[in-house]
């Protein structure tokens, strides 16, 4: 069984559309992620959840909205996707991080913004 | 808050030599380190974290890293490579505090030759 997984892994698009990526867990975590990783394999961290509660929201346009119906899944829907949105985005799920716990990534959606 | 630097973009090696990829941090607090590896189109998965005790800490796939406080590093070593560890790594930093992220460097790219 997949720990963390995401769907889709490529997602090809215009710019203009709305898109939306899927995440779930299997660990029974509390917390999860949104990373986004450019061209240049920087990961950055976009949003985080706990136990559906948003913790952490980065410098992040309001295109980008999250959303995390339990604390399972954690959804990432983007609006008016612009050319700058290409990249992978990786969902991860952890404990908590305060005891030192590591993070668990999926796999990847790699997005293309034509 | 923290900042970690990999002083290496990338590192070639030739397979079944030792390899040491750099990793620095910045912290005016105690940290929590980690190493992950990401291989070509996966999500990253963790090799190895220092919490406290021991300064050296061994991980997967024969990797180790040593904790050196008083030159505030985390080095990534491995005695002898093979073609399977081409990847990139990852080296991260989290504080203590509750309210802490991890923050990852900006990876390090390790090449394996024949």
């Amino acid at each position: 069984d997949t720990a963390v997984s995401q769907t889709p892994k490529y997602l090809v698009t215009q710019m203009g559309n709305d898109k939306s990526i899927k995440c779930e867990q299997n660990l029974g975590h509390d917390t999860m992620y949104w990373y986004k990783q450019d061209s240049k394999k920087f990961l950055k961290i976009m949003f985080s959840y706990n136990n559906k509660e948003l913790i952490i929201n980065e410098t992040v346009p309001n295109r980008f909205s999250p959303k995390s119906p339990d604390k399972a899944h954690l959804n990432l829907h983007i609006n008016s996707l612009e050319l700058g949105d290409s990249a992978v985005y990786f969902c991860a799920s952890s404990q908590p991080l305060l005891s030192g716990n590591e993070q668990y990534f999926g796999p990847g959606t790699r997005l293309t913004v034509t | 808050a923290q900042s970690v630097t990999q002083l290496d973009s990338q590192v070639p090696v030739f397979e079944e030599a030792p390899v040491e990829l750099r990793c620095n941090y910045s912290s005016s607090v105690s940290v929590y380190l980690f190493w992950y590896v990401q291989y070509p189109n996966q999500g990253l998965q963790l090799l190895l974290k220092y919490l406290s005790g021991s300064t050296l800490v061994k991980g997967i796939n024969g990797f180790e890293a040593e904790f050196n406080k008083s030159q505030t590093s985390f080095h990534l070593r491995k005695p002898s490579v093979h073609i399977s560890d081409t990847a990139e790594y990852f080296c991260a930093v989290r504080g203590l505090n509750r309210d802490d992220k991890i923050i990852f460097g900006k990876g390090t790219r390790l090449h394996i030759l024949p």
